[in-house]
């Protein structure tokens, strides 16, 4: 089955600069790739995700890049600031919305 | 919309006794997922509903644990009976095609 990876397991960074923070996948099936931000004491919330056709996808200050001969992609946060501080989690699925397979979770911290 | 509600925020039980979780999905959304999140496990997918028909439960830990969705608007995870090791939080989310959309889940702690 599916299995996902993520790097870093923690991230701190000053505030305004960058972040980024990379996940493998193993199913090269895989055709849905979402990015959820977690903060304390609440549910996963959706920032950004791409599909398998896409190479990139920018949202503001949130972008993703896919790169699926090497089955990684990664999420690009520009101009950080306080509140970005949360834990991120990649996905991948086979089948867009059904049966996400998150990665372990980045714990990002954006010092003011 | 309310978004995904679930219910009880919070739940403290002793070993032994059953625990019902529930949730009610954003109305119009066809499937629906159960997670638990732990610290050394991460979130993993437990079950989930396409149409109130169950998909795939190969996540459930064990038959201690069962799941039922009888209409679009419900659905319960309960687990009988319970144990220390089930203590986490657990996360209904709901979906149309793409966008999982998550509750602010049960946080179960079994004493």
């Amino acid at each position: 089955g599916e299995n996902v990876e993520q790097h870093p397991s923690t991230l701190s960074v000053q505030e305004g600069d960058s972040a980024v923070i990379k996940c493998t996948y193993s199913d090269s099936a895989s055709n849905y790739f979402p990015w959820y931000k977690q903060e304390l004491g609440k549910g996963p919330q959706l920032i950004i995700d791409i599909r398998s056709n896409v190479g990139e996808k920018k949202d503001q200050r949130i972008a993703v890049t896919l790169n699926k001969t090497a089955k990684h992609f990664s999420l690009h946060i520009t101009e950080t600031q306080p509140e970005d501080s949360a834990v991120y989690f990649c996905a991948a699925s086979i089948d867009y919305g059904q049966n996400f397979v998150f990665g372990p979770g980045t714990r990002l911290s954006v010092l003011p | 919309d309310a978004g995904v509600i679930q219910s009880p925020r919070h739940e403290v039980t002793e070993m032994g006794q059953e625990v019902t979780l529930r949730c009610k999905p954003i109305s119009g959304h066809n499937s629906l997922f159960w997670y638990r999140q732990t610290m050394m496990r991460g979130l993993e997918l437990l079950i989930y509903f396409n149409n109130n028909v169950p998909i795939d439960d190969s996540g459930m830990p064990e038959d201690r644990f069962s799941a039922k969705m009888p209409n679009a608007s419900f659905s319960t995870l309960k687990i009988q009976p319970s144990e220390p090791r089930d203590s986490a939080v657990y996360f209904c989310a709901s979906s149309t095609v793409d966008e999982q959309f998550f509750g602010p889940g049960t946080r179960l702690t079994v004493l």
